[in-house]
């Protein structure tokens, strides 16, 4: 089945980037996706990249595709104490399901 | 003007006890699912309902027993509850053509 693979911890200064890694093993891969979790919260969409793409930026976030070796990143540039959450990586390349990782937690220290 | 929203928000009951959650979402969308996170915030597909009709069945014991009246809702009724079935239960609605899902708030069940 589905495996998506993600550090658990991660610790970034303010202002600096954060750099969130994710492997998964479904080579179907239609869809990739970063969704973010507040503390007492539900998952929130950040942002999704097509299997066909590289690379796709929104104002701070650059998430980077590497489809050969299925690796995906997720960056934040100048990092701020507000994206200390849970991070999780997902993928869908059937109807509907959509599989997700195991979350990186993102401390952010003032 | 919830877009996706679940009661309880708590719950908290005795083994062996039934319950229910409620889920409805006011965003249109065709497809309903629930998830089940665990206290490692592993997050798990449990099923997923397009049009009122299931689709995704994942290897859930046959006590959990979702119940789609509507497009807009999906309930989940769990029998015989279990300690391990302590965990927060998402429920979450997206559109059939596109992958993107809008989440709930969660129901943090406690099973004592």
């Amino acid at each position: 089945g589905e495996d998506v693979e993600q550090s658990l911890f991660l610790s970034v200064r303010e202002g600096d980037s954060s750099v969130i890694n994710c492997t998964y093993t479904d080579s179907s891969s239609t869809y990739l996706y970063w969704y973010k979790q507040e503390p007492g919260a539900g998952l929130q969409l950040l942002t999704y990249i097509f299997s066909n793409m590289d690379m796709k930026q929104d104002q701070r976030l650059t998430v980077l595709l590497n489809k050969k070796d299925k690796h995906l990143s997720l960056r934040i540039a100048d990092t701020q104490t507000g994206d200390s959450a849970i991070y999780f990586c997902a993928e869908s390349g059937g109807y509907q399901k959509v599989t997700f990782g195991t979350g990186t937690k993102l401390q952010v220290i003032p | 003007d919830t877009a996706v929203s679940q009661t309880p928000k708590y719950l908290v009951t005795q083994m062996g006890n039934d319950k229910s959650i409620k889920c409805e979402q006011n965003l249109g969308h065709d497809t309903m699912y629930w998830y089940k996170q665990d206290s490692k915030k592993f997050l798990k597909i449990m099923f997923s309902y397009n049009n009122k009709e299931l689709i995704i069945n994942e290897t859930v014991p046959n006590r959990f027993s979702p119940k789609s009246p509507d497009k807009a809702h999906l309930n989940l009724h769990i029998n015989s509850l279990e300690l391990g079935d302590s965990a927060v239960y998402f429920c979450a609605s997206g559109p059939t053509r596109a992958n993107e899902q809008f989440f709930g708030p969660g129901t943090r069940l406690t099973v004592l």
